[in-house]
């Protein structure tokens, strides 16, 4: 069955560090993978998206690469702040047919000051 | 731009009765919208895809006649439990999707529900 496994561990960092989060994945091939916060009692918000033939995606202090032969996909936030402690889910898509999105259960990011 | 808004944010009813929770697009018009599940500390679970006008097509496992999704026009869906129980109780969130090119869903804020 398709699986999607994020670091299942709260990760605390730092303040000024940077901060990796791992989404691996079995048995899918997406056609794409995205990368979204959610905040306590919230729905997510939408971050960054990558595409099965991009390695690597960059916006402002956020890069997201993608190794679609170890099924991997690294989510990076640099120069880390307190205000960047949510949970970051991983979304896979493939867009063969209907839309359908499978998620990650996420990791916690917790950054210290 | 690309704000979803859901209605109610809360909602507290009795065993056996029926809620309706509504997923609008603003500013910008819906081709596809989603409804999922999240449990506490658990990922989103896709219950089903709507799109304006035609029937919603469900997960496995997710009952038709339990959560009645009604897609009338290209800026509103809507999900109704029907005959709600303890254990539908649940964090309900709607996503929407205007560009199908862009492939970015928009969230709404979620809809607690809480089932007496």
């Amino acid at each position: 069955s398709q699986k999607i496994e994020q670091n299942s561990e709260a990760l605390n960092i730092q303040e000024g560090k940077t901060a990796t989060l791992t989404c691996n994945y079995t048995n899918y091939s997406p056609a794409y993978l995205q990368w979204y916060r959610q905040d306590p009692g919230r729905g997510p918000v939408f971050l960054l998206l990558i595409r099965e033939n991009e390695k690597e995606k960059r916006k402002e202090r956020l890069k997201v690469t993608f190794d679609t032969t170890l099924k991997q996909s690294l989510f990076h936030i640099t120069a880390s702040q307190p205000a960047d402690s949510a949970t970051y889910l991983c979304a896979l898509a493939r867009t063969s047919g209907t839309y359908k999105y499978i998620f990650g259960t996420g990791t916690r990011l917790k950054v210290l000051a | 731009g690309a704000v979803v808004s859901q209605h109610p944010s809360w909602v507290i009813c009795k065993s056996g009765t029926s809620v309706k929770i509504e997923c609008r697009s603003l500013d910008f018009q819906a081709t596809t919208m989603f409804w999922y599940r999240q449990f506490p500390k658990q990922s989103l679970m896709l219950m089903a895809t709507s799109n304006e006008g035609s029937k919603a097509t469900y997960e496995q496992g997710v009952e038709k006649d339990k959560f009645l999704i009604n897609h009338a026009s290209l800026t509103l869906s809507t999900l109704t439990v029907t005959s709600a129980h303890p254990e539908d109780s649940s964090f309900y969130i709607c996503s929407a999707i205007g560009d199908l090119a862009k492939n970015i869903q928009y969230f709404g804020a979620g809809t607690r529900l809480s089932v007496l």
